[in-house]
Order: C-alpha cells, then sequence, then structure tokens
C-alpha cells in the first residue's frame, strides 16, 4: 500500500484559498489518490478522488502532476466550519483497503 | 446516495461484557466492509475487511476471537467487542463500498465505545 506523506497541520484565514499537498512516492499504477475531511467523532467524509491532471467538484479542486508521486487538495475561500482534519490515501479502488496517514488539521482563524 | 449507518452512535458498558455495533448500506448493497479504530487525536487504524458471505480478515494485532465480524449480507456488518476492557475504549467507524473499480469508500458516523 501507497504511504502518504501530509504536513501535520496549517493554518488560514476565512476566504482564503487553502492547498494541502500530499506526496506518494511509491504510487502504483492502479491507484486512485482520495481526500477525506474528518470532523471530531465522526466518519470520514469523501471530498475528492482523482487519477491523474484536475479533478474539480463543487467542494475543492485535485490537481495531480505527470509523475503522479504528490497531489493538492484545493480548498477555495475557506470558512470556518472547514476547520478539519484532511486525509489523502491512494489505493486501488474499492476493493483495497485504505491506509490512513496522519492527516493535515486544517484550521481556519477568523 | 451511499449512506452508511452505524447503530449505536455510542455506548457505555462494564468491563467483561460484550458490545455488538451494527453498520448498514442503506441506499445500496455493499459487498465489502470495512472496520476501523480510531483512538483520540490519532489516525484511523483498519481492523479488518469483511466480505459479504465470507470469513473476515483481519490485519497484523487484531485478535479474531475478541473482534467478530459477522457480513451476513449485503448491507449489514457487525462487530462485536467480546469481554471488553478499558483499552478497548475507542471511536469505531465501518465503511462500505459496492466493489466497483474505482468507486471510493463510504464512511459511517462512528460509534463511540467506553468501557468502564
Amino acid at each position: 500500500l501507497a504511504k502518504t506523506t501530509q504536513p501535520i497541520s496549517m493554518d488560514s484565514y476565512e476566504g482564503q484559498e487553502v492547498n494541502i499537498t500530499c506526496s506518494h512516492n511509491n504510487i502504483a499504477t492502479n491507484d486512485y489518490i482520495t481526500w477525506y475531511q474528518q470532523f471530531p467523532s465522526q466518519g470520514p467524509r469523501f471530498i475528492i478522488q482523482g487519477y491523474k491532471t484536475k479533478v474539480t467538484n463543487e467542494v475543492a479542486s485535485l490537481f495531480i502532476p505527470a509523475d503522479r508521486k504528490s497531489s493538492t487538495l484545493s480548498l477555495p475561500r475557506v470558512s470556518l466550519s472547514d476547520t478539519a482534519v484532511y486525509y489523502c490515501l491512494v489505493g486501488a479502488g474499492s476493493a483495497r483497503q485504505l491506509t490512513f496517514g496522519s492527516g493535515t488539521q486544517l484550521t481556519v482563524l477568523p | 446516495g451511499a449512506v452508511v449507518s452505524q447503530h449505536p452512535s455510542r455506548v457505555i458498558c462494564k468491563s467483561g461484557t460484550s458490545v455488538k455495533i451494527e453498520c448498514r448500506s442503506l441506499d445500496f448493497q455493499a459487498t465489502t466492509m470495512f472496520w476501523y479504530r480510531q483512538f483520540p487525536k490519532q489516525s484511523l487504524m483498519l481492523m479488518a475487511t469483511s466480505n459479504e458471505g465470507s470469513k473476515a480478515t483481519y490485519e497484523q494485532g487484531v485478535e479474531k476471537d475478541k473482534f467478530l465480524i459477522n457480513h451476513a449480507s449485503l448491507t449489514l456488518s457487525t462487530l462485536t467487542v467480546t469481554s471488553a476492557h478499558p483499552e478497548d475504549s475507542s471511536f469505531y467507524i465501518c465503511s462500505a463500498t459496492r466493489g466497483l473499480a474505482e468507486e471510493t469508500q463510504y464512511f459511517g458516523p462512528g460509534t463511540r465505545l467506553l468501557v468502564l
């Protein structure tokens, strides 16, 4: 299973764009990159998933360079409610178990 | 779509008793379910992988006789913590997937277990 490395924590202010980068140097050819958000005492919530280049949905964008050894989650105009832990995971689709790294604690300040 | 529920949301029990936690996929059939445990301020740790109709696969260091998993149907998996002890107090989270190729896992809301 590919290991991921993320910053332990990040601070931002309301209204700013936040970019969280994840390293996954040993990602396999058939691995997808998935980001989850977790609030205290809740299960992780799916944010976005991608394989290569750029993916965008209503809440975030995911940028993946050509070598796929890293990925960047971009949250536009964060609010206080975006304060949470964000996990980057790589894996080959739903049939494989996911290995959660330490995640990034994002704190949005007023 | 893709909603996963857990019951109970929290449970307090005495040491030595057994506790059953249910994980249900509400609007889809889950071929595979996963059970995770999360201690305070730590990441999720996979305990076991459960496929409908077959025995669960446990991660190294997880006692299969202590954490009994049953995946009897495509919408329900149960985790039973047998003879619970205070060190088993944790946040237990399940996830489910339909088993489609690039599909993500959908997580339940978690169950807080406190063993006194």
